[in-house]
C-alpha cells in the first residue's frame, strides 16, 4: 500500500520552514526521502531505519515515528534550491527492499 | 566515482514493439531495482535484481522482464508496447546486504509510445 503524504504542495519564501510528512499503514523498516527537480531523476536525501540510525543531507533533518509508522522531513530556513518535489519511499520487513513511493510533495521556494 | 548510468535517454515506439533498456550501477553497487514514473507521480517498483536473478517483482504484468549480468549491469525489456507504458524508465542500484538499502537513482530513460 502507497504512503501518504501531506500536504500535496506547499509555496514559501526563501529563508522560511517547512515540514513534510510520510504516513504508512504498515509497520516499516525504513523510509527513504528523495528531492526530484522537473525532468530529472530523483535525488536521495536521507534514510532513517527502523532502530533510529539516519544518515542523509546535512542542511535537513527527519524523524520516524516507529509506533506511527510515520515520517518527517524538516527544511529549515529553505533555499531557493530546495524546490522541487519530494517522495518518501518506504521499505518493509522482508520485502527485499523493495521500495514503495507515495505519490509526493511539490515544494516551491520563491525569492 | 562514477554515478547510475541509464541508455538510451530517449526513445520513441509504436504499439507492439519491444524496448531494451540499460543500466549501470553505481560503483560498488551490486543491486539494481527498476522503476517506472508515469508524469506526476510517484516511481512504481517493477523489479530488483542481485545475484543475477529477480530477487522481487512488483505489480507489472510478464510484458516486462530483465536480466542482471555478472559486471551487475541490467537490462529491462518490455514486450507488445502498449501507449500506457509511456513514462520514464528509473534505475536505482544499492548494496544487496547490510543494514541500510540506500538507492540512488540514473537519469531515467524517457519512453514514448505512439
Amino acid at each position: 500500500q502507497q504512503p501518504v503524504q501531506s500536504p500535496q504542495a506547499v509555496i514559501l519564501r526563501e529563508g522560511e520552514d517547512a515540514v513534510i510528512n510520510c504516513s504508512s499503514s504498515k509497520a516499516l523498516y525504513s523510509v527513504h526521502w528523495y528531492r526530484q527537480k522537473h525532468g530529472e531523476a530523483p535525488v536521495f536525501l536521507m534514510i532513517l531505519l527502523k532502530g533510529g540510525e539516519q544518515k542523509g543531507h546535512d542542511k535537513i533533518s527527519a524523524s520516524f515515528n516507529e509506533k506511527k509508522q510515520q515520517s518527517s522531513l524538516y527544511l529549515t530556513a529553505s533555499q531557493l534550491s530546495y524546490s522541487g518535489t519530494y517522495f518518501c519511499g518506504t521499505e518493509i520487513p522482508r520485502s527485499a527492499r523493495q521500495l514503495t513511493f507515495g505519490s509526493g510533495t511539490q515544494l516551491t521556494v520563491l525569492p | 566515482d562514477a554515478g547510475v548510468t541509464q541508455s538510451p535517454t530517449h526513445l520513441i515506439k509504436t504499439r507492439g514493439q519491444q524496448v531494451t533498456l540499460r543500466c549501470s550501477p553505481k560503483s560498488g553497487h551490486d543491486t539494481v531495482s527498476w522503476y517506472q514514473q508515469a508524469l506526476g507521480q510517484g516511481p512504481q517498483f517493477i523489479f530488483q535484481y542481485y545475484e543475477e536473478e529477480e530477487r522481487q517483482r512488483g505489480n507489472f504484468p510478464d510484458r516486462f522482464s530483465g536480466h542482471q549480468f555478472p559486471n551487475y549491469s541490467s537490462e529491462l525489456n518490455v514486450n507488445a508496447l502498449l501507449l500506457g507504458d509511456s513514462a520514464l524508465y528509473l534505475c536505482a542500484s544499492s548494496l544487496g546486504s547490510g543494514l541500510d538499502n540506500e538507492q540512488f537513482f540514473g537519469p531515467g530513460t524517457r519512453l514514448t509510445v505512439l
